[in-house]
């Protein structure tokens, strides 16, 4: 079936505009993540959801960014009044259930949403 | 907090085989993972290994983890020049649902 889609897939806008990045997760896939890679660097978690609990937001850097997931299935990720430092590739990932204790789920990446705020 | 390292950058020659390397800190990391990343790509799982194993065999990749010293390993043999990419060390750990990554070695096959 489908992989994990992102749109859009490139994103341009000026400094203190809000952007919405969207993440369709593959079908049936519980847990989401959202996560940042800045150029030449690794991953930075962001948010995860999992079904219906609430939504683990430690990662968030700062009070701009914000994120739904509605319906159990697509996310959005919101960054409000945009800065330059939030220039990014943004990463959606999905897995079946979220990892626990003597388990993994394997996470499945979308090809990303590069970013760049002017 | 948690920490994974890796080399920045690594090249070899094409039919040699690549050793990339990676430490981490958590001492309750459960899993480990490899990904790999191709231009404009997103990032594509290669294999994982639980805490418990100390090494992984699929196909031309050898993952081998030195729990005690918090080393994961990653060995290509024969290396192609279809494997050139950026390739990242993950962990997740006891209550954490996130994966941890290191900034990714940048693997180069010459010809």
């Amino acid at each position: 079936g489908a992989g994990v889609s992102q749109s859009p897939s490139n994103k341009v806008t000026e400094k203190g505009k809000d952007v919405e990045l969207r993440c369709d997760p593959i079908s049936g896939h519980t847990a989401l993540y959202w996560y940042r890679q800045r150029l030449g660097q690794g991953l930075e978690f962001l948010i995860y959801f999992q079904g219906n609990s609430a939504p683990d937001k430690s990662g968030l850097p700062s009070d701009r960014f914000s994120a739904e997931r509605t319906g159990g299935s697509v996310s959005t990720l919101t960054i409000q009044r945009t800065q330059q430092e939030d220039s990014a590739v943004y990463l959606c990932a999905s897995s079946l259930r979220a990892s626990a204790l003597g388990r993994t789920d394997t996470q499945y990446f979308g090809p990303g949403t590069r970013l760049t705020v002017l | 907090g948690e920490d994974v390292e890796q080399s920045l950058f690594l090249s070899v020659r094409e039919g040699d085989s690549s050793v990339i390397n990676c430490t981490y800190t958590d001492s309750s990391s459960t899993y480990l993972y490899w990904y790999k990343q191709e231009p404009g790509a997103g990032l594509q799982l290669l294999t994982y290994i639980f805490s418990n194993m100390d090494m992984k065999q699929d196909q031309r990749l050898t993952v081998l983890l030195n729990k005690k010293d918090k080393h994961l390993s990653l060995r290509i043999a024969d290396t192609q020049t279809g494997d050139s990419a950026i390739y990242f060390c993950a962990e997740s750990g006891t209550g954490r649902r996130a994966l941890t990554f290191g900034s990714g070695t940048r693997l180069q096959v010459q010809p």
